[in-house]
């Protein structure tokens, strides 16, 4: 099992462009969370979504951002018109059920904007 | 609120000197907890949930509810040990509410 995967590992945008970060859960794996790592500081929560759902978003910023897992293919988290505070590591984790199960994470993905 | 405090961010000591990394948390319901491991270039990787009451490399933590504290505790630091810690709290939701993590830093 190859573990969680998110690509790219690493993505330059200019502020104003669109960011699409991707999270291959582990083989199995129906549940998808979120996580964002600004600098100097520890990982939120954004969104968690399971199979098509999204079951929580209470950590997505209300504007710009948006996250899908469809019934095939990868779990996208995407972000439009990106400034420069967006730059952080963004973390994906898939657990094979909800709650207490659990996530299992990814290498993250490093977003810098310039 | 749903809050996870590591009151530490850098703990340094040296190898074979015991060593206790401080979380705690504040939540209304009964608390699944949890600590984080992630060592150089690796992933983040659970070390061990308080549920399971296991002990992992050495590392043991025991909830207290009366001091809501969720204290890694290891009585001899090994230079592998080196890494960021995070202890993280399960909402009902099943996010997880992270600390800010403390740096271990052991000597040799």
């Amino acid at each position: 099992n190859a573990g969680v995967m998110q690509n790219p590992r690493h993505l330059v945008r200019r502020r104003g462009q669109e960011a699409r970060l991707r999270c291959s859960p582990m083989k199995g794996h129906s549940h998808v969370y979120w996580y964002r790592q600004l600098p100097e500081e520890g990982l939120k929560f954004m969104v968690y979504l399971q199979k098509e759902n999204i079951i929580d978003e209470s950590g997505m910023p209300k504007e710009r951002f948006s996250a899908e897992f469809p019934k095939e293919g990868p779990s996208i988290l995407r972000i439009q018109q990106v400034v420069r505070g967006d730059s952080a590591a963004y973390f994906c984790a898939s657990s094979p059920r909800g709650q207490t199960y659990e996530q299992y994470f990814g290498p993250g993905t490093r977003l810098t904007v310039t | 609120a749903q809050r996870v405090t590591q009151p530490e961010k850098l703990l340094s000591v040296f190898k074979g000197a015991p060593v206790e990394l401080k979380c705690n948390y504040s939540y209304s319901g009964s608390p699944e907890l949890f600590w984080y491991v992630q060592y150089s270039r690796q992933r983040l990787q659970l070390l061990l949930r308080h549920i399971s009451r296991e002990s992992i490399k050495g590392f043991t933590a025991d909830l207290n509810k009366g001091e809501t504290s969720f204290h890694l505790k290891k009585p001899f630091a090994q230079e592998e040990d080196s890494a960021m810690y995070y202890c993280a709290l399960m909402s009902n939701t099943g996010k997880l509410i992270f600390g800010q993590g403390t740096t271990l830093q052991v000597k040799p």
